[in-house]
């Protein structure tokens, strides 16, 4: 069964600061990797996705991927008090013809940014 | 308003009862999903469908949910005999391409949800 562990937190960081969130997977066959942001009360909104090794950068944030430690972080830099929301990762097998079951979300960790 | 849309946004309905969601995905999205969201909860997928196949239903809780999609678009999700467990929020979302081809498709845009509470 395919499992994505987060931390659920909440995460405090000061505002201005970088907020690191990680999460790991069970499923060494997954090739896509989803960031998504939910705002209580809200449905999730895609912030980045990532397929390769390496790190990815949009903006203030940069995900991060690591196949061999199954691992997928995200990178808030210069957080801001709109930042504070749940960040749900989300794992698929997408492209390789498999993960017909969607993708496999974490539960979130709750970030507050602290003004 | 090319977002994927849900109807309706909150039901209230008794126990024992029947309930209909629906979901519009994005147009020209082929691959439509289900996902249950509880108080507090992470998202549990439900049921996937691409384009005109046969849905994945391995991740319907039990025989009371079962979902339909007409004309490879609108969605219907459907819920018999509610339970008070059953109270949730529950999130479509649309692809533009089910996990199937190469070309790393699959992002997943998601409706607005329905909250749907059981009394």
């Amino acid at each position: 069964q395919k499992e994505v562990e987060q931390n659920s937190g909440p995460l405090s960081v000061p505002e201005g600061a970088i907020a690191s969130l990680n999460c790991t997977y069970s499923d060494r066959g997954s090739q896509s990797f989803f960031w998504y942001r939910q705002y209580s009360g809200k449905s999730p909104e895609l912030i980045m996705f990532i397929y390769s090794n390496g790190d990815k950068e949009d903006g203030r944030f940069t995900a991060q991927l690591n196949k061999a430690s199954q691992y997928v972080s995200l990178l808030i830099r210069d957080s801001q008090p709109s930042d504070s929301a749940t960040y749900l990762c989300a794992v698929g097998l997408g492209g390789s013809g498999g993960g017909a079951d969607g993708l496999t979300f974490g539960k979130g960790t709750h970030l507050i940014i602290q003004p | 308003g090319a977002g994927v849309s849900q109807s309706p946004s909150n039901k209230v309905t008794e126990k024992g009862k029947d309930v209909e969601l629906r979901c519009d995905p994005i147009s020209g999205h082929t691959a439509l999903y289900w996902y249950r969201q509880s108080l507090g909860q992470g998202l549990e997928f439900l049921i996937y469908f691409q384009g005109n196949s046969a849905p994945d239903k391995s991740g319907l809780p039990s025989d009371r949910f079962s979902a339909e999609r007409t004309g490879g678009s609108v969605s219907t999700l459907t819920i018999q005999r509610t339970q008070q467990e059953d109270s949730a929020v529950y999130l479509c979302a649309s692809s533009l391409a089910g996990p199937q081809g190469r070309t790393y498709t699959d992002t997943q845009y998601f409706g607005p949800g329905t909250r749907l509470t059981v009394l």
